[in-house]
Formats: C-alpha cells, sequence, structure tokens
C-alpha cells in the first residue's frame, strides 16, 4: 500500500503564491492522488484529483486559485493569491481497490 | 446539491456498541460507493471503511475489521456504520463521505459535517 508523506506546516503571506507537497513512496510513483481542505473547526472539502500526469480536476465551487501538478512521486497543490481563509490543514489522499490512505496533513498559516 | 448528515454520535465506555447512520440526499445514492473516514482529537484524518453502490463490496481499515461493520440501505438513502468492542482509540468524528467511484474505491468528492463519538470510562 503507498505511503503519502506531507510536510507539517507551511506558511505564506497573504496575496503570495504557496506550493505544498505531498510524495509517494518509492514504487508508487504513478498513483493518483485527491487534495483535500479542512479549515478550522469544519468538515474537509474535496479541493481537486491530481494525475501523475499533472492533469488535476478541480472539485465543484472550488476557486481556479487552487492548481496542482506533478513531478515524479511529487504531487503538488498550488494556491494562488493567498486568502486569510485558505489558512487551513491540507491533506492529500490515495487509494487502491480495497483501501485509501491519507498523508499527514499540511496546516497552512497565512501571514 | 449533495447533503450528508451524520448522527449517532455519543459518549459511551469500552467495549460499548454504536450505530451511526448518514442520510444523503442531492444525488443517486444507489450509485455511488460511500465511505466512512474519522478524525482523532488534534489528529489527521483515517480511514475506516467504505461499501459499493450496490452494498455488495466493503472494505475495511486493519484498526477497524472485525469491530465495524458498513452497511447501507438503498431504498432509504442512508449509510450506516455498526461499531462494536469500541476502544478509547476509536474516539473521533466520524465524517460520511460520498466517493467518485461506484463499484471500486476512487476519492471522497463530497463530505458530511461529521458526528463525535466519545469513548471513555
Amino acid at each position: 500500500q503507498p505511503v503519502l508523506t506531507q510536510s507539517s506546516s507551511a506558511s505564506a503571506s497573504l496575496g503570495s503564491s504557496v506550493k505544498l507537497t505531498c510524495s509517494l513512496n518509492s514504487g508508487n510513483s504513478y498513483y493518483i492522488i485527491a487534495w483535500h481542505q479542512q479549515q478550522p473547526g469544519k468538515a474537509p472539502r474535496f479541493l481537486m484529483k491530481l494525475e501523475g500526469s499533472g492533469s488535476y480536476n478541480r472539485g465543484s465551487g472550488v476557486p481556479d486559485r487552487f492548481s496542482g501538478s506533478s513531478s515524479g512521486a511529487d504531487r503538488y497543490l498550488i494556491i494562488s493569491n493567498l486568502q486569510s481563509d485558505d489558512e487551513a490543514d491540507y491533506y492529500c489522499e490515495t487509494w487502491d481497490s480495497y483501501s485509501r490512505v491519507f498523508g499527514g496533513g499540511t496546516k497552512l498559516t497565512v501571514l | 446539491e449533495v447533503h450528508l448528515l451524520e448522527s449517532g454520535g455519543d459518549l459511551l465506555q469500552p467495549g460499548g456498541s454504536l450505530r451511526l447512520s448518514c442520510a444523503a440526499s442531492g444525488f443517486t445514492f444507489a450509485t455511488y460507493a460511500m465511505n466512512w473516514v474519522r478524525q482523532a482529537p488534534g489528529k489527521g484524518l483515517e480511514w475506516v471503511s467504505a461499501i459499493s453502490g450496490d452494498g455488495r463490496h466493503t472494505y475495511y481499515a486493519d484498526s477497524v475489521k472485525g469491530r465495524f461493520t458498513i452497511s447501507r440501505d438503498n431504498s432509504k438513502d442512508t449509510l450506516y456504520l455498526q461499531m462494536n468492542s469500541l476502544r478509547a482509540e476509536d474516539t473521533a468524528v466520524y465524517y460520511c463521505a460520498k466517493d467518485r467511484g461506484m463499484t471500486t474505491l476512487s476519492y471522497e468528492d463530497f463530505w458530511g459535517q461529521g458526528t463525535l463519538v466519545t469513548v471513555s470510562s
């Protein structure tokens, strides 16, 4: 089963851009992942599906400030023009036929 | 608009049992797989279980296998999680989430608001 690794925290200034990383372990670099956002005290929200090719599909109502890209075993969530309500935990996940796994999450602070 | 509403969370003692429900609306419930995902206080997301759209296929995390049972009633658009032999480490907010897949697993594209289960003596 794949393992997903995320940095525990990140920070960036209001109005700037940030790139969050989700890394797949060796041998699993082809996996598709999904990104989810969890604002403080709220339920998670699906942001996008992201393939190894870098192709991504945003969820319903997700602003185009959120984009994705891939390089090898790394999957990226890029947030441009950071807003205060982008301050949240961001989780990546992947799945196979019988189970799914989440990364540990990255806590994003907007300065 | 997709809407998922969990219920059934409670405070109970170790060894106890509880059934969670998730009422779904806004989509053809029987078409899609469904999931339960939990989040312990201050911790990250942990997948618990999933069930195919027709209910024939079920999947469990190792941490709950043999203790939890997922089921669905497609005539009522409702998902269930029967939890037995509860432990302190099962304490979490339990989220119901719609899967993008139908028979096999894919990603969750809609989430409920969650229901809190507390296991404590």
